[in-house]
């Protein structure tokens, strides 16, 4: 399809787990965001690349956390260790501007993590 | 403490009637302010995208508005339909800085 791409949909991992979250953004999108969402909650800023440049990594909450979008197009979130509190469902959102504050941010559908 | 904070948490409302969602942002300037729908289970979809020169903005039956001088935007929603029950969330763009609020939960009932 032409939308924002996140696989798997639905992830159960056992603590300690490692997990690897997949976002393919709209073709030739620029800037690509991955968000974390609490139930019943609104998005909280993971971190952020324009290309495969990862220019804000501040909202990563532990080591554990690390994304990476080596050739500027497919992205990979990836959760070490997991633990109870990393369930949520994490949103890959992407934009054709560089500095997406006027264009549309178009997310995906997200990954519904969920940690035992 | 989150820079944008949006009431109601929740609203149920009958349908064909109008409600309008509230959206309080604490820091500025920016560079603009957007409402977002979220279906259950699904991805926050644009509705409105407004600058901080702009009062107001339709699209359809959903009408954003915007005071920079109160720092409130709010969305308004006419002739509720089944189909407008899901999450509103407003977000604060400044440059790369998002900032979204943690939405409003509406439910429209027959």
């Amino acid at each position: 399809g032409a939308g924002v791409s996140q696989s798997p949909r639905y992830k159960v991992a056992k603590r300690g787990q490692d997990v690897a979250l997949r976002c393919d953004p709209i073709s030739g999108h620029v800037s690509l965001f991955w968000y974390q969402q609490a139930l019943g909650q609104g998005p909280e800023f993971l971190t952020y690349f324009q290309n495969e440049a990862q220019l804000d990594k501040s909202g990563l909450p532990s080591d554990r956390f690390f994304a990476e979008r080596p050739e500027g197009s497919v992205s990979t979130l990836k959760i070490q260790r997991t633990q109870q509190e990393d369930s949520a469902v994490y949103l890959c959102a992407s934009s054709p501007r560089q500095t997406p504050n006027t264009g549309e941010l178009f997310f995906g559908e997200g990954s519904r993590l969920t940690v035992l | 403490k989150n820079q944008v904070e949006q009431s109601p948490q929740s609203l149920i409302i009958l349908e064909g009637k109008n409600c309008t969602l509230q959206c309080n942002y604490t820091v500025s300037p920016f560079s603009n302010l957007r409402w977002y729908k979220q279906d259950t289970g699904r991805g926050p979809v644009s509705l409105t995208i407004m600058t901080f020169s702009e009062n107001t903005k339709s699209n359809g039956r959903y009408t954003a508005t915007l005071d920079a001088d109160t720092k409130q935007s709010s969305l308004h929603i006419t002739a509720s339909q089944l189909s407008d029950s899901a999450s509103y969330i407003c977000e604060r763009n400044a440059g790369n800085m998002l900032t979204f609020g943690g939405g409003t939960r509406l439910m429209v009932k027959p």
